[in-house]
């Protein structure tokens, strides 16, 4: 049972461009994280948002979250190749759920 | 260097055969997760544990066993009765279950050859 659902799957943009990510979860929650995975890596903290924020920034990520709609969504501005990864966002009680990620890919 | 540490990197097994995946965290981290990511998937949970002598199956436990004996340590045994182990293994590990950063190992790819 999947708590959240990354859209796009996949993602190509050219490098020097904003990619936008987003997810969208089922049931109600105290906060969502977003996560990178490089390929064959483990999981990176990104940023966490809580219920209670409706926008949070940490450098070039921008995050935002609608608890109205149940979506979330991870901007990333001025994209450099090493962005390229997948990204995850989970939402937890006792275990953590993730959604099946987007593939982000940065075009030189 | 604190972290959670996993391994062996690459493991590969013969069919019916058990197999156990190491993870150690020095975090002194309560809760600690085991996760299995096939090719362009996501992340499904296989068990969990809240504290020690204590764990709780996930959403694909079948197959799989774990050990919670030591704060630090929370080994994954893939049995033979897992039908399709090959895949990419994850360990994570946090402050308490509804804590909030999750840390992850850098994974064990396991093969059944």
């Amino acid at each position: 049972s999947q708590q959240g659902e990354e859209d796009p799957q996949a993602l190509s943009i050219q490098e020097g461009e904003n990619a936008t990510m987003n997810c969208s979860y089922k049931t109600s929650i105290n906060n969502l994280q977003w996560y990178r995975q490089n390929s064959g890596r483990g999981l990176v903290h990104l940023i966490l948002i809580r219920s209670n924020e409706r926008e949070k920034h940490s450098g070039r990520l921008r995050v935002t979250l609608d608890t109205s709609k149940k979506s979330s969504s991870l901007l990333i501005t001025a994209s450099r190749a090493a962005d390229t990864a997948s990204y995850f966002c989970a939402t937890r009680d006792d275990k953590i759920i993730f959604g099946k990620g987007t593939r982000l890919h940065i075009l030189p | 260097d604190g972290g959670i540490t996993q391994s062996p990197k690459y493991l590969f097994r013969k069919e019916g055969q058990n197999v156990t995946l190491s993870c150690e965290q020095n975090l002194n981290h309560d809760a600690m997760y085991w996760y299995r990511q096939d090719p362009g998937q996501g992340l499904r949970l296989i068990y969990y544990s809240q504290i020690v002598n204590d764990f709780q199956k996930g959403d694909i436990a079948e197959g799989y066993s774990v050990s919670r004996e030591k704060k630090e340590s929370f080994p994954l045994t893939v049995t033979s009765a897992q039908k399709n182990p090959t895949a990419f293994y994850l360990c994570a590990s946090s402050i308490a279950t509804r804590q909030l950063r999750t840390f992850f190992g850098q994974g064990t790819r396991l093969t059944v050859v």
